[in-house]
């Protein structure tokens, strides 16, 4: 069964960078059918796409968080890592890390716990 | 950019009763829309892709409808593990994937 496990601060200082890494188990990252994605929530707030990554690099970012978002994979710890600069009380927000198809039916279907991110100094 | 907008916010609904969950798209997604299921502390579970076919385990009772902009999500005999929020999300076009806003179910 695949197993998503998201770990990193759950504390970070405004305008320094978030930092997260998604720990992917019972499977393996190297997939041509699957890209590995993040996705926040806000408190008491819906659900927003911030990207996702394919095993060779390749990655498609949400443009409404323009270049703050760096996603990267390391197919040899099996994981994927975000990064988001200059946050700000507004990045506050359980943070997922997921999987979808990479073609076809691009739903998200493993998902990690997720982990609480507070923005804040 | 698409815009998802899911009606109504909250729906009041008692045990056993049908509820009827919708989501609009802001032009034609085709039938490239999922339902998912959220429980207070947990991540989102996906219940039906393709607009109308329900995930691996997941319940007959839960049954998806719809095509183009207007697209249907219902529960046809409510179970106390119901109870949740539920949100829409196209892939037709995509960057970016988009959700809904959510439609809360909560017990009448």
């Amino acid at each position: 069964q695949l197993q998503l496990q998201e770990s990193g601060p759950g504390l970070v200082k405004p305008s320094e960078t978030l930092s997260l890494t998604c720990s992917v188990s019972g499977g393996s990252i190297i997939s041509n059918s699957h890209y590995w994605t993040w996705i926040r929530q806000s408190p008491g707030k819906g659900l927003e796409w911030i990207g996702s990554i394919y095993y060779s690099g390749s990655t498609y970012n949400n443009p409404s968080l323009k270049s703050r978002v760096t996603i990267s994979v390391d197919t040899s710890k099996n994981q994927f890592s975000l990064k988001l600069s200059s946050v700000t009380a507004a990045d506050t927000a359980v943070y997922y890390c997921a999987r979808h198809l990479s073609y076809g039916h691009v739903n998200f279907d493993y998902w990690g716990q997720g982990t609480l991110v507070t923005v804040s100094s | 950019e698409i815009v998802m907008t899911q009606s109504p916010a909250t729906l009041s609904v008692s045990p056993g009763e049908r509820a009827t969950l919708s989501c609009r798209a802001s032009r034609s997604v085709s039938n490239n829309l999922a339902w998912y299921q959220q429980k207070p502390g947990q991540a989102p579970r996906l219940l039906i892709y393709g607009a109308s076919t329900r995930a691996t385990g997941i319940p007959a009772r839960f049954s998806g409808g719809g095509s183009g902009t207007e697209f249907t999500l219902t529960i046809s005999s409510l179970q106390s593990e119901d109870f949740a929020v539920y949100y829409c999300q196209q892939y037709n076009n995509w960057p970016p994937l988009i959700f809904g806003g959510g439609t809360k179910v909560e017990i009448k």
